[in-house]
């Protein structure tokens, strides 16, 4: 079965430099998700998106945005990276039905600012 | 207090033994809760889902849900070496949006 990808899977950032990931959700799926995991951290919400709007903002710095394009694929832009921005970050998707939204994660991307 | 609470652990259990997992969550309006695995360096692996009090069970793995105490809890039977991993309790609440809480995750080890 599709799993959710995610690109690219390791990034090397200097400070104050922008990076953009990529996401393209599991087909069908109508919702994207993105997350943030430092080392020894829970995953922390950043933002989501259903049927390519913003649904919920979670704790997003002003310096990240995203979007989500007409074929579902959604994008992280991160700008003026900081060494604390160093982390994993997960895009998960899933299908909304009713109050259920099972999230499937991608495999991640490595995000290593220097 | 968190949204969602978790003992860290590490649990360590022998091979063969069933794993108990809790969680605790705060909001009372939240109708989703998740089972996560997680392996060091790897992404969150959706292991069981439950939506209504009772226990649902899959295979080695029995989710319980308790609505009433804010309560939900994962055991895992006949556990195994590659059991072992952070297992990951997420509740999700329709009041405010669709965003899925984590909890800091539980380490289990399973020790052969």
């Amino acid at each position: 079965a599709a799993g959710v990808i995610q690109s690219p899977r390791h990034l090397i950032k200097e400070k104050r430099e922008t990076a953009t990931l990529k996401c393209y959700p599991i087909p069908r799926h109508d919702t994207v998700y993105w997350y943030q995991q430092g080392p020894g951290q829970d995953p922390q919400f950043l933002i989501s998106f259903y049927e390519k709007m913003q649904s919920d903002k979670g704790s997003i710095p002003d310096r990240f945005s995203a979007q989500q394009f007409s074929d579902y694929h959604s994008e992280l832009n991160m700008s003026s990276l900081e060494l604390g921005d160093s982390a994993l970050y997960f895009c998960a998707s899933s299908l909304r039905v009713g109050a259920r939204n099972e999230q499937y994660f991608g495999p991640g991307t490595r995000l290593t600012v220097t | 207090q968190k949204e969602v609470e978790q003992n860290s652990g590490p649990l360590s259990v022998p091979e063969g033994a069933i794993a108990s997992l809790n969680c605790t969550y705060s909001d009372r309006g939240s109708q989703s809760f998740f089972w996560y695995r997680q392996y060091s360096g790897k992404s969150p692996e959706l292991i069981m889902s439950i939506y209504s009090n009772g226990d649902k069970e899959d295979g080695r793995f029995t989710a319980q849900l308790n609505k009433a105490s804010q309560y939900v809890s994962l055991l895992i039977r006949d556990s195994q070496p590659s059991d072992s991993a952070t297992y990951l309790c997420a509740v999700n609440s329709r009041t405010g949006g669709f965003k899925t809480i984590f909890g800091a995750g539980t380490r289990l080890f399973v020790k052969a």
